[in-house]
């Protein structure tokens, strides 16, 4: 199984937003809800966004939002602040594999 | 709060073993299943294994095709810590390893903080 597809950078200005891709396949993303997506700042392990396609953890600001038509899902973040540089990592869970994209670099201007 | 510490990663030759042990805490651990996921130097996330609660059966671990046959996982549920055993070494497992819990459901809920893994020689 291939990785999932992701652009290797996005760029925004703060109060903005952006929009990060996660491309797939029918056997994967296009498969099931089981669409997650982490941010990871630099020399830290990753953090939960998102899971299923669109839900939101206690704890994570409605600024960031996920959601999937057909192979690809996305996750917009909204009022970009500083803190939200980092790389942003999706996942595909399909029983019992797990597939990641490539991470987006997140860089706010 | 959910704690994951890894350790047991280091610089070794190829061909070289590792095993490598991630000490939970915060949690029910012996109800939860559990996953190792690596990331190469500049590069992004790669699952490498998984394994139910119990891990009683051969049926309840999985590994990524990369590493199937070579790294083993298992878990001691009354000491909380997983591991992860490396054997066959090469150049393409050097990575940082991280040690994860998974959700309740098709999500990974926690990560720990990384160990890193340098195959050389």
């Amino acid at each position: 199984q291939s990785a999932l597809t992701q652009p290797r950078s996005v760029s925004g200005s703060p109060g903005q937003s952006v929009t990060i891709s996660c491309t797939g396949t029918s056997s994967d993303v296009g498969r099931y809800n089981f669409v997650s997506w982490y941010q990871q700042h630099p020399v830290r392990g990753p953090k939960l966004l998102i899971y299923d396609v669109s839900q939101r953890p206690s704890g994570v600001p409605d600024r960031f939002s996920g959601s999937k038509s057909g192979n690809t899902a996305s996750l917009t973040i909204s009022g970009l602040q500083a803190d939200d540089e980092a790389d942003y990592h999706c996942c595909s869970y399909t029983g019992p594999y797990w597939l990641f994209g490539g991470g987006t670099r997140l860089t706010v201007l | 709060e959910v704690q994951l510490v890894e350790s047991g990663g280091g610089l070794v030759q190829p061909g070289d073993s590792l095993t490598l042990s991630c000490v939970a805490s915060g949690f029910a651990f012996r109800s939860y299943s559990m996953l190792w996921v690596r990331q190469a130097p500049g590069g992004g996330l790669e699952w490498v294994s998984s394994m139910s609660s119990s891990g009683s059966d051969t049926r309840d671990k999985h590994y990524a095709a990369s590493v199937k046959g070579r790294f083993t996982i298992s878990r001691n549920n009354s000491g909380n810590t997983l591991y992860l055993r490396l054997n066959s070494l090469t150049a393409d497992d050097t990575a940082i390893y991280y040690c994860a819990k998974w959700g309740n459901g098709a999500y990974i809920h926690s990560w720990g903080q990384g160990t890193r893994v340098t195959v050389s020689s």
